[in-house]
């Protein structure tokens, strides 16, 4: 079945540096792969998506990349700051992405330290 | 612009009791909704989503239900609510497929 390994639990930077965030996924070759950022009681909220024929993709301080070989996605968020602490998600598509469903990794806490 | 309301936003029911959580989302037609839950500790899990009026489809077997009255309305029940349902509920909606998705706040339900 298709599984979805976000590797680290928590990951605790100091204001300034990059931070970079792994997903790993195994099993079958998703068309797109999302992130998202989810704040304590709150609804997670769209970031990027990135497609398989992209390897990389960028948003102000943020940059997706995409290796289809590894299995594997890296979120770096450049320049951190404190407000950028929250949970990371990431996302594939159901079977596939037939459905349209999405299934989401368990997410990686980050805290940036002033 | 679009919007995504949820509620109640906390929630604490005995065991055994009804539940009945609504999700309406604005500014929008047709749009693919979702229910998610989140369980201390544990990722995401879709429990239903739907892609038009009374279409439902379940991901997980359990006593809860879900259903789409309107196009822009969807509800999860349960009729006899068990401890093991607490938990953060989220819904959320998309109109494209493989498009990003638009949560709400959500319900957290605590089953005692």
């Amino acid at each position: 079945s298709q599984k979805i390994e976000q590797n680290s639990e928590a990951l605790n930077i100091q204001e300034g540096k990059t931070a970079t965030l792994t997903c790993n996924y195994t099993n079958y070759s998703p068309a797109y792969l999302q992130w998202y950022r989810q704040d304590p009681g709150r609804g997670p909220v769209f970031l990027l998506l990135i497609r398989e024929n992209e390897k990389e993709k960028r948003k102000e301080r943020l940059k997706v990349t995409f290796d289809t070989t590894l299995k594997q996605s890296l979120f770096h968020i450049t320049a951190s700051q404190p407000a950028d602490s929250a949970t990371y998600l990431c996302a594939l598509p159901n079977y596939g992405g037939s459905q349209g469903n999405l299934i989401f990794g368990k997410g990686t806490k980050l805290s940036v330290k002033p | 612009s679009q919007t995504i309301h949820q509620w109640p936003a906390t929630l604490v029911q005995p065991v055994g009791s009804p539940l009945s959580l609504e999700c309406t989302v604005e500014g929008t037609s047709n749009p693919n909704l979702y229910w998610y839950r989140q369980a201390a500790g544990r990722g995401l899990q879709l429990l239903f989503y739907s892609v038009g009026i009374g279409q439902i489809s379940s991901e997980v077997p359990q006593n809860l239900s879900a259903s789409r009255p309107q196009d822009r309305q969807f509800i999860l029940s349960s009729k006899k609510l068990l401890l093991s349902d607490s938990g953060f509920y989220l819904c959320a909606w998309s109109v494209l497929t493989g498009g990003g998705y638009t949560f709400g706040s959500g319900t957290r339900l605590t089953v005692v």
